[in-house]
């Protein structure tokens, strides 16, 4: 079966600080990649996709992905309170998508 | 990037009787695909919907629970019938992008069967 496995968290970090989110999947043939972010009672936002093995950078975000290891990660950099919100990890290829169950993030001020 | 609208946004279902959720794109697509995010768990796509053809539904979701229609390129319905405490959930339409490698969700239905 396929599965997306993400820490279901709580994980909570000081404002200003590094936030870290991963995810392992399982299907090897896993092309796309994507983190969504979802505020409570909202559906899910588009943060980053990452598509080949590196990181890949935008503001304060950060993707990585190694598909050896089948892992990718999100990383926030100077963490703020409004990124307080459960994050979801997506792979999949073409329109086989698979989520995983979220990690929630809180950010302390 | 699309922009999708549903409808109802919030709702408060009588167990038993059914309900249908609308979903509308502002741009033509090939597939709508329905998803379902019960409390505190991962999304979980129900169906896939194209036009002109019945929605190819997930291992455990058939039709006559989550009646699907499609009937042109930028529409569709979810029913969501004879309802159950168990329902309660929201639910996702979503489309993806032209080169495929994008999501988009729409706003989310959020029901509760009492």
């Amino acid at each position: 079966q396929k599965e997306v496995e993400q820490n279901s968290g709580p994980l909570s970090v000081p404002e200003g600080a590094i936030a870290s989110l991963n995810c392992t999947y399982s299907d090897r043939v896993s092309q796309s990649f994507f983190w969504y972010r979802q505020y409570s009672g909202k559906s899910p936002e588009l943060i980053m996709s990452i598509y080949s093995n590196g990181d890949k950078e935008d503001g304060r975000f950060t993707a990585q992905l190694n598909k050896a290891s089948q892992y990718v990660s999100l990383l926030i950099r100077d963490s703020q309170p409004s990124d307080s919100a459960t994050y979801l990890c997506a792979a999949g290829k073409g329109n086989d998508m698979r989520f995983g169950a979220g990690t929630r993030l809180t950010v302390k001020p | 990037s699309a922009v999708i609208s549903q409808k109802p946004s919030r709702d408060i279902c009588q167990r038993g009787t059914s309900l249908t959720i609308q979903c509308q794109v502002d741009s033509q697509v090939t597939m709508m695909f329905w998803y379902r995010q019960q409390p505190g768990q991962s999304l979980t796509l129900i169906a896939t919907a194209n036009q002109g053809s019945e929605a190819t539904y997930e291992s455990g979701f058939v039709i006559d629970k989550f009646p699907i229609s499609r009937p042109n390129l930028t529409f569709s319905t979810l029913t969501v019938s004879n309802m159950s405490p168990e329902d309660s959930s929201i639910y996702l339409c979503s489309v993806h992008s032209l080169r495929g490698n994008t999501i988009y969700f729409g706003e989310g239905s959020w029901l509760t069967v009492v």
